[in-house]
């Protein structure tokens, strides 16, 4: 499978724990976003990358989050200190920007679904 | 805000007839891009069309764009029971961000 793949698919976890999830974008992809997703909302962006650089954080993204990726491939988004106003769905997408190609179709992993308890 | 605004909220079809739903946003875009949202498969991108385009096809999905009127609309022709989903807009005002609306949600009757 060469789509965006996300790691776990599901997390439940008690307020005030940590989580980490992984995205792993499409190989030759060199932008990766993430966003978050409630019930019955569009998805709402987060944060982006190309390559290893974090080019924008929304507002959205207190200081309870934070987003890696390090070597420019895979990404971690981690939650500190969980609230239940945390739970979601999180999703990550990849996209090739640079050069000639200046309109930016994104690729949507299946998401990582967070339940704080 | 800036994302798109999705109308109508919910459409419910006979299986074979078209399916309109339109789009509205309010500030000049980079590009817009559809993306159709169901639980077996996730957000998958349907179509992107640039702010320069006024149609885009792709197999049974006709997309328009006016952007004249910051508006635009996704047809699906010849709806079948496997095009039930939810359908976002997604306006992007830059080359990065996509600003989603609340979707249409589609309800295929057999």
């Amino acid at each position: 499978d060469t789509g965006v793949s996300q790691n776990p698919r599901h997390k439940i976890t008690k307020r005030g724990q940590n989580v980490t999830f992984r995205c792993d974008p499409i190989s030759e992809h060199n932008r990766l976003y993430w966003y978050r997703q409630t019930l019955g909302q569009g998805p709402e962006f987060l944060t982006y990358f190309q390559n290893e650089a974090q080019l924008e954080k929304s507002r959205l993204l207190s200081d309870r989050f934070s987003a890696e990726r390090p070597k420019g491939s895979f990404s971690t988004l981690e939650i500190q200190r969980t609230e239940q106003g945390d739970s979601a769905m999180y999703l990550c997408a990849s996209s090739l920007a640079g050069g000639s190609k200046v309109y930016n179709e994104q690729f949507f992993g299946p998401g990582t679904r967070l339940t704080v308890l | 805000s800036q994302q798109g605004e999705e109308d109508p909220q919910a459409l419910s079809i006979q299986e074979g007839e078209n399916a309109t739903m339109n789009c509205s946003y309010k500030t000049s875009i980079n590009n817009l891009q559809w993306y159709r949202q169901n639980s077996g498969r996730g957000l998958v991108h349907l179509i992107l069309i640039r702010s320069n385009e006024r149609e885009k096809h792709s197999g049974r999905l006709r997309v328009t764009l006016d952007t004249s009127k910051k508006s635009s609309s996704l047809l699906i022709t010849a709806s079948r029971a496997a095009d039930t989903a939810s359908y976002f807009c997604a306006p992007a005002f830059n080359d990065y961000k996509l600003s989603f609306g609340a979707g249409t949600t589609v309800t295929v009757r057999a």
